[in-house]
């Protein structure tokens, strides 16, 4: 198993552009979700999945978009990209919504919004 | 609001020495506590899971360990290793509603030989 994969691992954009960030996973997850970590912050939730087709938003949606059309691909979409999404980006998945289920992370992807 | 706090932010340490780092929370109620430990330049890595009824769960030489009734935990490194400088991130899940988890800011934790 490749577990969680993120494409790309960097990512320079220029302030107005648009981008997706491709998240995907071969463990059959149903749950999915994306976070972003900032310097002397905790990970924050952006959006997240429970299933195929259901999507919900997280703490800091504003900015991006997300869809579900297949278990194993959870892509992030940047619609008009601004300097505040300068971030490192994971994406995480875990084999249920259940409270104890354990979350598995990709390796990141990091974005520098100029 | 749920919070985590992590102490210290920061710990210098020499290699094969031990050391504790301390996790508080706020978050209520509460389902589950978790312990990653994150590389620099990768995704954070599980390293416990603890419920409410575990106060001490180990993982190698990582003893994580709960008080539910303080809201503290804490994570035991023995006998460190290069290896184990990392980040170490608290996690707390909520007992309520959806699924829920509140992240620590870490502690940076440097194993100099």
């Amino acid at each position: 198993n490749a577990g969680v994969t993120q494409t790309p691992k960097f990512q320079v954009l220029k302030t107005g552009q648009s981008m997706t960030l491709q998240c995907a996973q071969d463990m059959n997850h149903e749950y999915m979700s994306w976070y972003r970590q900032d310097p002397g912050m905790g990970l924050r939730l952006i959006h997240y999945s429970v299933g195929a087709g259901i999507t919900d938003q997280g703490e800091v949606p504003n900015g991006y978009n997300v869809s579900r059309s297949t278990t194993e691909d959870f892509p992030l979409r940047l619609l008009s990209a601004a300097p505040s999404q300068t971030s490192v980006y994971f994406c995480a998945s875990s084999y249920s919504s259940g409270r104890t289920s354990e979350q598995f992370f990709g390796p990141g992807t990091r974005l520098t919004v100029l | 609001k749920n919070q985590v706090e992590q102490s210290p932010q920061s710990l210098i340490i020499l290699e094969g020495k031990n050391c504790t780092l301390q996790c508080n929370y706020t978050v209520s109620p509460f389902s589950n506590l978790r312990w990653y430990k994150q590389d620099t330049g990768r995704g954070p890595v599980s390293l416990t899971i603890m419920t409410f009824s575990e106060n001490t769960k180990s993982n190698g030489r990582y003893t994580a360990t709960l008080d539910a009734d303080t809201k503290q935990s804490s994570l035991h490194i023995t006998a460190s290793q290069l290896s184990d400088s990392a980040s170490y991130i608290c996690v707390v899940v909520s007992g309520a509603g959806s699924y829920q988890l509140t992240f620590g800011k870490g502690t940076k934790l440097s194993v100099i030989p």
